[in-house]
Order: structure tokens, then C-alpha cells, then sequence
């Protein structure tokens, strides 16, 4: 258990939907990354927080935005999805001063 | 960052010492090599890292050549839970919290019994 939490774990959608998904830090840490895993595209950052202000963007497109609240907790919006935004989500906190990161267990989302 | 290369697959027969490679023969001076692993569709998990000296955890040894261009991970006693994609990672250490890990297509490793 990294202490990294992630709700829900599982999200079934239809096309053309906004989800929100969840991730709790540990405790203290103020960075929170946000990843997305799919089949053909393998594991891909798509955006850093850091003690609520944005620090580094990836590959993330314009109908996704996240947001990290001052209880340090970030939600990454999906919106207008299609189907291939079907993939794991993956939210991973770091401490200061430590480049290791610690992953939660995802949130699997399905669009049909 | 640099960029890394991996074998896609290797085996390993359990409580044998599993020995994986990792290329980054365009590695900065002022770049780390880390290791992560990822257990079938499970968050991935941190196992070492390391700039030029060998290192060592509870988890594994990590060999870093003198020259800097391959490392190699060593999990001493393999056993059926190590089964994971392996990922070596080549990054620069940040003052600041943090930066963003790119994970490449990594190493399957199967521990068979």
C-alpha cells in the first residue's frame, strides 16, 4: 500500500460524457502527478500539482483539466470522452526533496 | 531525459538471482537512473535509483558501469511476486519537488517456478 488513494476504482461511461476522477495524496507530500495508461500508448504523464498551483503539463489534452485543492487532494475532469480515453488512470504523489514517487491503484475507466 | 532501451521479455526460474539490463547510452552527467517496476495493472512501484555508485535496498542492488552508458538491476531471489514490467527510467534530478517520470515500454519479467 503506498498510501496513495484513488476513487473510484472503476468508471463505466458513455461517449460524450464528463467524469471526475479522485486521488488522495500521502500524507504531506504536495506534488501529485496524474498518468494515463492505455494499451497502445503505454504508461504517459499528463500533469503535475504542486501544493496547488500547476508545475509541469504532459500529453494532456485539452478536454481533461485537473485542479489540486487546499487539503492537497487533486481531481483530474474528463470531459466529452471517446472511447479512446479508455485506459487506467494513474495518481502518484512525492514529498519535497524526493524524486520517488508512489502510485495509487488507479481508476480503470471504460467508455462504451 | 535520456532515453533508455530494454529487452521487451526475459524469465528468471524463482529463487534465482534476476538480472536486468538497461541501455542509456545518451545519459547526462547530471541524470539519474531509476527503476520502477509495475505488477500487472497495479500502480507502479519505486524500486531504486542511483547516479553512479552501485546502490542497494531491501528490494535490489542496482550496477551502474563506470562509464555511465548501462545499468543492470539485480533482484538477488526472484520469486513468483517479482513477475512485473520493469521499467528503467533515466531523468534529472530537480532541486524542487518532483518532475515527471516517461516511462518507456520496459522489461516483462516472469519468474517461473
Amino acid at each position: 500500500d503506498s498510501g496513495v488513494t484513488q476513487t473510484p476504482k472503476h468508471l463505466i461511461t458513455a461517449t460524450g460524457q464528463r467524469v471526475t476522477l479522485r486521488c488522495s495524496p500521502r500524507s504531506g507530500d504536495l506534488s501529485v502527478y496524474w498518468y494515463q495508461q492505455s494499451l497502445d500508448q503505454g504508461l504517459q504523464f499528463l500533469i503535475q500539482y504542486y501544493n496547488g498551483e500547476e508545475r509541469a503539463k504532459g500529453n494532456i489534452l485539452e478536454r481533461f483539466s485537473a485542479q489540486q485543492f487546499p487539503d492537497l487532494h487533486s481531481e483530474l475532469n474528463l470531459s466529452s470522452l471517446e472511447l479512446g480515453d479508455s485506459a487506467l488512470y494513474f495518481c502518484a504523489s512525492s514529498p519535497d526533496g524526493v524524486w520517488e514517487q508512489y502510485f495509487g491503484p488507479g481508476t480503470r475507466l471504460t467508455v462504451t | 531525459d535520456a532515453k533508455t532501451t530494454q529487452p521487451p521479455s526475459m524469465d528468471c526460474a524463482e529463487g534465482r538471482a534476476a538480472n536486468l539490463p538497461c541501455n542509456h547510452s545518451t545519459i547526462s552527467g547530471n541524470e539519474y537512473v531509476y527503476w520502477y517496476r509495475q505488477i500487472h495493472s497495479q500502480g507502479p512501484q519505486y524500486i531504486i535509483h542511483g547516479l553512479k555508485n552501485n546502490e542497494t535496498n531491501e528490494m535490489a542492488s542496482l550496477i551502474i558501469t563506470e562509464d555511465r552508458k548501462s545499468s543492470t538491476l539485480i533482484l538477488p531471489h526472484a520469486t513468483l511476486r517479482d513477475t512485473a514490467v520493469y521499467y528503467c527510467i533515466v531523468r534529472v534530478a530537480r532541486e524542487t519537488s518532483g518532475s515527471r517520470l516517461t516511462f518507456g515500454e520496459g522489461t516483462q519479467l516472469t519468474v517461473n517456478p
